[in-house]
């Protein structure tokens, strides 16, 4: 079935070090590729996504780019934030029909000044 | 920014007893829809729902839950009779359509 991997967390880093979290898929079809951020106590927010191969995402510094041929969607940074620690899930959308989607099991992201 | 609204944000309930997490989507959205992230685990897809039905539910949603929306902004989630195994964050999220979800805070459900 179709299904997400994310790489094991907790990601600890020190400020403006450069942070690459990675994300597989297995679906069938061609799913939309999103990623979701949820800071402290707040609800999950979309971070970037992309809806077809070699599409790439980016918003607040971070970037990944739908590889189709390694099923993949790294999320990467430059230099990470003391304010960008949080929890970094990675989801597929199977259809633009459905609002259905499948995450996933998120990597916490440390970051120390 | 308009936000998804969910409360409680945390709620403790003993087993076999009933609970209703309430969520008020952004107000011209259509899809609404329920997540559980069981503690360590995935956020998994439960339910979603469009035009007062059921539009897709999982292997998850199975009679002890039930979804409503008895009026023109809540919608609402309800566990008939809880289990130990109920116990996660529970995340509502609205939708105007084919776009991207925007999700709320989430409610803590801890059954003892």
């Amino acid at each position: 079935g179709d299904s997400v991997t994310q790489m094991e967390g907790p990601v600890t880093l020190s400020e403006e070090a450069c942070l690459t979290i990675n994300c597989t898929y297995t679906a069938t079809g061609y799913p939309s590729l999103f990623w979701y951020v949820q800071y402290p106590g707040e609800g999950l927010q979309l971070l970037l996504k992309a809806t077809k191969a070699d599409d790439k995402g980016s918003n607040k510094g971070f970037e990944a780019t739908y590889r189709k041929e390694t099923t993949s969607f790294h999320l990467e940074k430059g230099s990470v934030q003391v304010s960008d620690s949080a929890v970094y899930f990675c989801a597929l959308r199977i259809s633009s029909n459905t609002g259905k989607l499948i995450f996933g099991q998120g990597t916490t992201l440390q970051v120390k000044p | 920014e308009p936000e998804v609204t969910q409360t409680p944000s945390h709620q403790v309930t003993q087993m076999g007893q009933e609970v209703i997490l309430r969520c008020v989507p952004i107000s011209n959205h259509l899809y609404f829809y329920w997540y559980r992230q069981i503690l360590g685990q995935k956020v998994e897809f439960l339910v979603s729902f469009y035009n007062n039905e059921i539009s897709e539910k999982s292997e998850i949603f199975d009679d002890q839950f039930s979804v409503e929306r008895p009026d023109g902004s809540n919608f609402t989630l309800k566990i008939r009779s809880t289990k130990l195994e109920d116990s996660a964050m529970y995340f509502c999220a609205s939708t105007p359509g084919a776009n991207v979800l925007t999700f709320g805070a989430g409610s803590r459900l801890t059954v003892l």
